[in-house]
């Protein structure tokens, strides 16, 4: 069964610091995609990563994909208190439209 | 605007009933999907149309029917709700990756409280 899996699941951090949230999966896929959800909102698009090696920036996050370690990464530069939110990493193994998303990381930033 | 637009955003109803979500997309995407959203955040993929084709039907209770009228329009039709059913449903949509992979423009959510 095809597990797309985060860590962690919750995290806590100070304003001005770096952190990063890990998103591992099961299967081939050469597309993963990152999105944003505020408390009671929809889900907002952050990054599609599509080949090996891809390196996505936007502000203070940055996302990675290493197709071969099945692992995408989003990194949180100098975290702020805008970017509490919770964070889905999503893959569409059989190229067919259907995403497999990841458990969700809630992240919140303290002031 | 260019969106993906449900109605309706809230959803109260009894056990037993009938219900009906809308879902329309003005971005000329050709796929349309339906996602559950439960209570602890996990989203899983109920269906999905592609130019008025059902092409992904995941293992839903039959009382669930999706209907596509048009490329624009996925509606999601629920009979005999249970308590179970209470969940957040997104539609979403997107193109063809041969146009472009841009992932999925989400809609704002129906959240569905059964009672």
């Amino acid at each position: 069964e095809l597990k797309v899996e985060q860590n962690p699941l919750f995290l806590s951090m100070q304003e001005g610091k770096n952190y990063t949230i890990y998103c591992n999966y099961s299967t081939t896929s050469d597309r993963l995609y990152w999105y944003r959800q505020d408390p009671g909102k929809s889900l907002e698009s952050l990054f599609v990563l599509l080949s090996n090696g891809a390196v996505k920036q936007e502000g203070r996050l940055m996302a990675s994909l290493d197709t071969k370690a099945r692992l995408s990464t989003l990194h949180i530069t100098a975290a702020v208190h805008d970017l509490s939110a919770t964070y889905f990493c999503a893959v569409d193994p059989s190229g067919t439209y259907k995403y497999i998303f990841g458990t969700g990381t809630r992240l919140k930033v303290l002031a | 605007d260019t969106a993906v637009s449900q109605t309706p955003k809230y959803l109260v109803t009894q056990m037993g009933n009938d219900k009906s979500i809308k879902c329309e997309q003005n971005l000329g995407h050709d796929t349309m999907y339906w996602y559950k959203q439960d209570s602890k955040k996990f989203l899983k993929i109920m269906f999905s149309y592609n130019n008025k084709e059902l092409i992904i039907n995941e293992t839903v209770p039959n009382r669930f029917s999706p209907k596509s009228p048009d490329k624009a329009h996925l509606n999601l039709h629920i009979n005999s709700l249970e308590l179970g059913d209470s969940a957040v449903y997104f539609c979403a949509s997107s193109q063809d990756v041969v146009r472009g992979d841009y992932g999925y423009t989400f809609g704002s959510g129906t959240r569905l409280t059964v009672v």
